[in-house]
């Protein structure tokens, strides 16, 4: 059974680029026909899907973030990331990385804070 | 951009059928999930493409799409049952591939 796991500074200053990986066990990256997925989910809110990468490489956003965000693959370490510049307080979230809708990590809370 | 929109809560006593909507234009055209999400974890995957159920689901939990409404349907409701529940679809037809809808907690009397 594929298990996700994300990682990555929980503490970030605002301008600053939030980077966060997904190392991906028990399945290989790049065999299937599986969508890698990162979604947030800011406290007391709901959830907000950023971003995915496609087993083929191709990348979709989120409009409302697409000027902010790159996912990546790299397939030699069986992980996938996330890159988001210039944040804000109002991207303070918890941020799960997911393997199309059943397969999620445990979440990371990422603070945006001076 | 493709909107889903879901009652912020429902409540039922133990032993009841449970309810959740999700509403969007033309929903049943679209492929629905539903997940369960409790408190300080992350969200599963309790329903999918409208009515299918992962391994390891329980009956009890069920799904059905049509016209403008996909339903949850939560029979003989636990108190383990209270949680939020999300409606989520793909839309490729837009730039916003997921969309979930905003959220119901379901609360169990």
């Amino acid at each position: 059974q594929v298990q996700l796991q994300e990682s990555g500074p929980g503490l970030v200053k605002p301008s600053q680029t939030l980077s966060l990986t997904c190392t991906v066990s028990g399945g290989s990256i790049s065999s299937g026909d599986y969508y890698w997925s990162w979604i947030r989910q800011p406290p007391g809110k709901g959830l907000e899907w950023i971003g995915y990468i496609y087993y083929s490489g191709s990348t979709y956003y989120n409009p409302s973030l697409k000027s902010r965000v790159t996912i990546s693959v790299d397939t030699s370490k069986n992980q996938f990331s996330l890159k988001l510049s210039s944040v804000t307080a109002a991207d303070t979230a918890v941020y799960y990385c997911a393997r199309d809708a059943a397969d999620w990590g445990q979440g990371t809370l990422v603070t945006v804070s001076s | 951009s493709y909107v889903l929109t879901q009652p912020p809560s429902v409540s039922v006593a133990p032993g009841q059928t449970a309810r959740i909507t999700c509403g969007g234009n033309n929903i049943g055209s679209k492929s629905v999930h539903w997940y369960q999400q409790k408190p300080g974890q992350a969200p599963v995957l309790v329903v999918y493409d409208d009515s299918d159920r992962p391994s390891g689901i329980p009956e009890r939990f069920s799904g059905s799409n049509s016209g403008n409404t996909a339903t949850l349907t939560i029979s003989r409701v636990e108190a383990g049952d209270e949680a939020d529940y999300y409606c989520q679809v793909w839309d490729s037809s837009s730039d916003q591939h997921w969309v979930f809808g905003g959220g119901t907690k379901l609360t169990v009397l």
